[in-house]
């Protein structure tokens, strides 16, 4: 089976930009959840999805949005973009339960200029 | 806060040798895992070891668990230059919590 993907893997923004990752789970799972990496602050959980809902959500401000569509693809969106939203964005899919085996995609690493 | 803390933050080995890694936790947890994360990438799933189980072992890896003292521990043996990464664990709460600790840095010297 393939892996997960996530799509840019690099990106480059300016302040007050929005921006839209994405995230393709491994076929057959339903969940997927994402995940904010930074120095300072560590891994930090955003936000999972399954069967197109939000089942679960960090503390991030409402900037941070995610969708998912039917065939369990993901993705997510940030508006407004501050300097300290530069990070790793980190996918990650799971079978059917969220607190199980999770398997993460290589990440698109955001730098906001 | 809830999220886990390791210790060591880095440990620099050489090859050959064990390297044991700790996690701490706040709460009562359903499972924890241990993850692997090799320079910007993602991270690998290495073990899963669940409230109810002490001792669990994955070919070169060994977790342990105690719930009275919240802990857990992360031996890897025999370790290789290819074993240098970032460690992390990952403690899960209430079934829809997902906290990772702050990792560990391993630097396998050959």
């Amino acid at each position: 089976k393939a892996g997960v993907t996530q799509t840019p893997r690099y990106l480059i923004k300016t302040r007050g930009q929005q921006v839209t990752l994405s995230c393709s789970p491994i076929s057959g799972h339903r969940s997927v959840s994402w995940y904010q990496q930074t120095p300072g602050q560590g891994l930090q959980f955003l936000f999972e999805y399954f069967s197109e809902t939000q089942r679960n959500k960090g503390n991030f401000p409402g900037r941070f949005s995610g969708r998912q569509f039917s065939n369990s693809r993901s993705e997510m969106n940030v508006s407004t973009l501050e300097l300290g939203d530069s990070a790793l964005y980190l996918c990650a899919s799971s079978h059917l339960e969220f607190q199980e085996t999770q398997y993460f995609g290589p990440g698109t690493r955001l730098l906001v200029l | 806060s809830q999220q886990g803390e390791e210790d060591p933050q880095a440990l620099s080995i050489q090859e050959g040798e064990n390297a044991t890694m700790n996690c701490s936790y706040k709460t009562s947890i359903n499972n924890l895992q241990w993850y692997r994360q090799n320079s910007g990438r993602g991270l690998v799933h290495l073990i899963l070891i669940r409230s109810n189980e002490r001792e669990k072992h994955s070919g070169r890896l060994r977790v342990t668990l105690d719930t009275s003292k919240k802990s857990s521990s992360l031996l890897i043996t025999a370790s290789r230059a290819a074993d240098t990464a970032s460690y992390f664990c990952a403690a899960i709460y209430n079934f829809n919590k997902f906290y990772f600790g702050s990792g560990t840095k391993l630097n396998v010297k050959p």
